[in-house]
């Protein structure tokens, strides 16, 4: 199957500072790509969809100055978190639309834990 | 708006038994698409099984299948010859046909445990 890798697995970074998280498409172009958020014992939360070449679109709730969405090739996403804060420590996890899968399936990356001190 | 339930936070079988996971959902729609994820330690989603809600037959995958009942708006998923490695938690998700997005809609999950 299509392989969706992210960078880095983790982080960990001191309160203020901005993280940026990689997700890429290995071997399959992505139009769409998708970033969700899980707290432990939970379900994924959806935050955004990204469309290559087109501003984000934000799930209510999730401030987008926080969390910046860059799409700028069908291979490539970028998750920035600007000034982290400790509430913002989570499992990231994004997905890649493979179009030329059977029915248009999501591929996940491995995640990325953040931890803000 | 679809929302999808799943109401065993955890479930437990004995190794090479068989156990059922449920889930439940609500739509109005009539064209969707149904999905078991797993989620094993590593966290690292993988795709058990998919069903399309125009074909009767239940898809196979295996030692997975599901029982889905589209009135009833019920898509469990059965898995035989429980095995270490199927302990995870298990996610149901939901898309619809007409999401331009191809949008997911993701249940609570059940956590799977095996027991030796």
């Amino acid at each position: 199957g299509a392989v969706v890798s992210q960078h880095p697995s983790w982080v960990i970074c001191k309160s203020g500072t901005s993280v940026k998280i990689e997700c890429r498409s290995l071997d399959f172009q992505a139009t769409t790509m998708f970033w969700y958020r899980q707290f432990p014992k939970q379900s994924l939360m959806l935050m955004a969809t990204s469309n290559e070449g087109s501003k984000a679109t934000y799930e209510q709730g999730v401030e987008k100055d926080k969390f910046l969405i860059n799409h700028a090739s069908l291979t490539l996403s970028t998750l920035t978190v600007t000034s982290a804060h400790p509430e913002d420590s989570s499992f990231y996890i994004c997905s890649a639309r493979d179009t030329a899968a059977s029915y248009n399936e999501q591929f996940f990356g491995p995640g990325t834990r953040l931890t803000v001190l | 708006a679809q929302t999808v339930t799943q109401s065993q936070p955890e479930m437990s079988v004995q190794e090479a038994e068989t156990v059922t996971l449920s889930c439940t959902y609500d739509t109005s729609e009539s064209d969707y698409y149904l999905f078991w994820y797993k989620q094993p330690p590593s966290r690292q989603m993988i795709l058990v099984i998919r069903q399309e809600a125009y074909k009767q037959q239940n898809a196979t995958e295996n030692r997975f299948s599901v029982n889905f009942q589209k009135a009833a708006k019920s898509f469990s998923l059965k898995i035989s010859d429980s095995q270490l490695g199927d302990a995870a938690m298990y996610f149901c998700a939901y898309r619809s046909a007409w999401d331009s997005n191809y949008q997911l809609i993701w249940g609570a999950g059940t956590k799977l445990i095996i027991k030796p």
